[in-house]
């Protein structure tokens, strides 16, 4: 069975502090993983993926996340936080060989000016 | 413009009474998913589409039943609604290279 753990609940982080935002996974086989963002009152927008090559993906608004296959995680990062950057994240694993997204319980992120 | 369109936006409902909720995409998708958010827990799928005419249980499929009879519209069904099923619900469509495209969400509060 697919599953995706997002450790934290909050992660608090100053503006102009380097972030991150935890996701670890378990699938058979190969996984497709993703990172999307909610803003209050709003649906979700698409950040990155990661479906094959370089581990390294960078994705929309200066973000980027490391497929770790050893560590089967996924980690959300980007350099500098804004203050805009405050919102719900989410991390996703879809398997090779099934049609279901299943999505983790989500982060919220809260950046200080 | 192309994307996934949620109607209606907002429904409070009795429990009991039964309604739908309509998800229509433009973009020529094949696979369709309806899912429901609550806080905690994070987006949980109900029910899902590979293509028109075909649906698929979800995690959480109970109280719930779908239909895709056109390509573009992926239908939602609670026929007794019970305050259980109060929550934001979203409609989702994936395209060729795996992107996934979701609408701006149904908010349902079942009283």
């Amino acid at each position: 069975a697919q599953s995706v753990a997002q450790p934290e609940d909050q992660v608090n982080v100053a503006e102009g502090n380097p972030l991150t935002v935890k996701c670890t996974y378990s699938v058979s086989g190969n996984p497709y993983l993703f990172w999307y963002v909610q803003y209050p009152n709003r649906g979700l927008q698409f950040l990155l993926k990661y479906i094959t090559g370089d581990n390294l993906v960078k994705g929309s608004y200066g973000f980027e996340a490391e497929f770790n296959k050893s560590q089967t995680s996924f980690h959300l990062k980007k350099p500098s936080a804004l203050v805009s950057d405050s919102a719900l994240y989410f991390c996703a694993v879809r398997s090779y060989n099934t049609d279901k997204l299943i999505f983790g319980t989500g982060t919220r992120l809260q950046v200080f000016p | 413009n192309a994307g996934v369109t949620q109607t209606p936006k907002f429904r409070v409902l009795k429990t009991g009474q039964s309604m739908t909720l309509l998800c229509a995409q433009d973009m020529n998708h094949e696979y369709m998913y309806w899912y429901r958010q609550d806080p905690g827990m994070g987006l949980r799928l109900i029910h899902y589409s590979v293509g028109e005419g075909t649906t698929a249980k979800g995690e959480v499929p109970d109280g719930y039943n779908v239909s895709r009879l056109k390509k573009q519209n992926f239908l939602l069904g609670l026929e007794s609604a019970a305050p259980s099923q109060t929550s934001v619900y979203f409609c989702a469509s994936k395209d060729p290279n795996y992107g996934y495209t979701f609408g701006s969400g149904t908010r349902l509060t079942v009283v």
